[in-house]
């Protein structure tokens, strides 16, 4: 299994400019979210899916989109990059079952907006 | 609203002392607490995870902790060793539906030869 992994691995954007990360888990997750890491504020949940065809709301949605079309793939879409989305992006899955839901976190987006 | 907290936020020890490392939170309506370990420009690494209706669980020089009446977690890292130096995460799966985590702000580990 190659476990998440995510793409890319580093980005620099431009203020408005928009783009994708990818995320992918081949172990037949239900649960995928996605979390942004800045220094101070700990890692916070953006968005999350407990399975193909829903998604939902986390804790700092504003500026982000994502879609869950397959079980697979959980992308994060920035509509127009701003500087304040400068961060670190980690992508996790886990089982959708019940207490014992240990998460696994793919490698990191370290994303830069000027 | 859940808060978890982690205190200090750093520490520094020479190799070979045992160590605890602590974490509280707010609500005790948890499904699970995790523990993880990140290492500089990496993802996050789980070390151990322990459900509701659990004490404790062990993974080979590691011991953690849960007390969830009274909101606490420990994690106990045995001899410890320069490669233990990195960031140790808790994090706590809230109830209610959303399955989601909340993180503590981390430890930052340094462990001295």
């Amino acid at each position: 299994n190659a476990g998440v992994t995510q793409t890319p691995k580093f980005q620099v954007l431009k203020t408005g400019q928009s783009m994708t990360l990818q995320c992918a888990q081949d172990m037949n997750h239900e649960y995928m979210s996605w979390y942004r890491q800045d220094p101070g504020m700990g890692l916070r949940l953006i968005h999350y899916s407990v399975g193909a065809g829903i998604t939902d709301q986390g804790e700092v949605p504003n500026g982000y989109n994502v879609s869950r079309s397959t079980t697979e793939d959980f992308p994060l879409r920035l509509l127009s990059a701003a500087p304040s989305q400068t961060s670190v992006y980690f992508c996790a899955s886990s089982y959708f079952a019940g207490s014992y839901n240990e998460q696994f976190f793919g490698p990191g987006t370290r994303l830069t907006v000027l | 609203k859940q808060e978890v907290t982690q205190i200090p936020a750093a520490l520094s020890v020479p190799e070979g002392e045992n160590l605890v490392l602590n974490c509280s939170f707010t609500d005790s309506a948890i499904y699970n607490l995790q523990w993880f370990r990140q290492d500089p420009g990496k993802g996050l690494t789980s070390l151990l995870l322990i459900q509701s209706s659990q004490r404790e669980q062990t993974s080979g020089r590691l011991n953690a902790s849960l007390d969830k009446s009274s909101g606490r977690s420990t994690l106990y890292i045995a001899a410890s060793q320069p490669g233990d130096s990195a960031t140790y995460l808790c994090a706590v799966e809230a109830q209610g539906g959303s399955e989601k985590l909340v993180f503590g702000k981390g430890m930052k580990l340094t462990v001295n030869p």
